[in-house]
């Protein structure tokens, strides 16, 4: 069974960093095919992408916040790392990661954590 | 950038059928997926690869996916399938979701 977590600021400021940890249990990242992506949710409103990042290390990132986001991940630990930098007070939402598998034309999202909600402001 | 078009609201009476539609350029071309979300939950994928259900979903959720559209069908629709659903697919090494669709059971 797979589960995943977030952790994280609750509050973070204008301008700061955001740095989120998606910690996981029942796959393992460095496993071929394993993925594990990120997407946010603010108040009300729609599904977002954001990053992913694949078992050999390839990243994805949506290409209207590349410039903002770096993900990582440390096999060792079942972690991956999602920094978004300059957060706004738009950035408000709730942040889930979820896990994908890399295989042909499958590109859903197939469990995801309970999200962290992100409040920006000062 | 690729956008996927959903209504926002749908209404269905409880054992009708209710279809959700996701509207999107040759989405008919790639595979889509539906997720659905209940108020403070997490989404749950409950169709991948356009029809295809995971363990534990069940029958009454299928789906369909065609030329521009990709369309969401709960058959004998019960209270417990009021929630939010998105759409979801993949281009250009982006994943998209649709704008949502919120099901009300009346």
């Amino acid at each position: 069974q797979i589960t995943l977590e977030e952790s994280g600021p609750t509050l973070v400021k204008p301008t700061q960093t955001l740095t989120l940890t998606c910690t996981f249990s029942g796959f393992s990242v460095s496993t071929y095919g394993a993925g594990v992506g990120w997407i946010r949710q603010p108040p009300g409103k729609a599904l977002e992408w954001l990053a992913l990042i694949y078992w050999d290390d390839d990243k994805r990132y949506s290409p209207s916040l590349k410039n903002r986001l770096t993900i990582t991940k440390d096999t060792s630990k079942n972690h991956v790392v999602l920094r978004m930098t300059n957060m706004d007070p738009v950035d408000t939402a709730t942040y889930f990661c979820a896990h994908t598998t890399a295989l042909a034309g499958k590109y859903d999202f197939d469990s995801w954590g309970q999200g962290t909600l992100v409040t920006v402001s000062s | 950038s690729y956008e996927l078009t959903q209504p926002p609201s749908v209404s269905v009476s409880p054992g009708q059928t209710a279809r959700i539609t996701c509207s999107g350029e040759r989405l008919g071309d790639k595979f889509a997926c539906w997720y659905q979300q209940k108020p403070g939950q997490s989404p749950v994928l409950v169709l991948y690869e356009d029809k295809k259900r995971p363990s534990g979903i069940p029958e009454r959720f299928s789906g369909s996916n065609s030329g521009n559209t990709a369309t969401l069908t709960i058959s004998g629709t019960q209270a417990m399938d009021e929630a939010d659903y998105y759409c979801q697919a993949w281009d250009s090494d982006t994943w998209v979701f649709g704008g949502g669709t919120r099901l009300t059971v009346l």
